[in-house]
């Protein structure tokens, strides 16, 4: 098993730019969830699913969109990218939800100019 | 109040040494905790979840006092390689932040 993978691992954007994020698990986890990890404020939630066709915003959505299509894949989309979206961001994955461990994917490092 | 604090250090102890971190939280209704562990630059990986009858895990152990509405985590023998940011993580299952990260405590184990 790959576990869960992200790409790209690092990324540059000028402000104003759109891009996705890519975040894959082959472990068949309902549960799924975007994070953002800056320094001094620990890691925050952004969207989370918990099964194929289900989103749901947590703690800092704004800015950004997600989309569940299959269980394997939840891609997290920038729509017009600002500095204050400069962060390393984490995907995680659980079999059912939050009762059980999270997996992390290695982080994409994004920094918005 | 914070949802989860804790202690950002850094906690500096030579090899050998007992370290415990405190971490405590706001919602009495909180249901499961954990403890991870990132390493620099690294994603957190579970260290283990605490249990309310505390639970041990070789030179690791963990305890929850719903009283006082607090976890710990104690490492024994430190290593070297026990250097890393432990991350408290409650899951309130409440609102739109199902699980809550603390912020961390940073430990630097020295020879």
């Amino acid at each position: 098993n790959a576990g869960v993978t992200q790409t790209p691992k690092f990324q540059v954007l000028k402000t104003g730019q759109s891009m996705t994020l890519q975040c894959a698990q082959d472990m068949n986890h309902e549960y799924m969830s975007w994070y953002r990890q800056d320094p001094g404020m620990g890691l925050r939630l952004i969207h989370y699913s918990v099964g194929a066709g289900i989103t749901d915003q947590g703690e800092v959505p704004n800015g950004y969109n997600v989309s569940r299509s299959t269980t394997e894949d939840f891609p997290l989309r920038l729509l017009s990218a600002a500095p204050s979206q400069t962060s390393v961001y984490f995907c995680a994955s659980s079999y059912t939800g939050t009762n059980n461990e999270q997996f992390f994917g290695p982080g994409t490092r994004l920094t918005v100019l | 109040r914070k949802e989860v604090e804790q202690d950002p250090g850094p906690f500096n102890v030579p090899e050998g040494a007992t370290v415990a971190f405190n971490c405590t939280y706001s919602n009495s209704a909180s249901q499961s905790f954990f403890w991870y562990r990132q390493d620099c630059r690294k994603e957190p990986k579970l260290l283990m979840s605490v249990y309310s009858s505390g639970n041990e895990d070789g030179r690791f152990t963990a305890q929850l006092n719903r009283a006082s509405q607090y976890i710990s985590l104690l490492i024994r023998d430190s290593k070297l390689s026990d250097s890393a940011t432990y991350l408290c993580v409650v899951n309130i299952v409440s609102g739109n932040t199902p699980l809550v990260f603390g912020k961390g405590t940073r430990l630097s184990v020295i020879a």
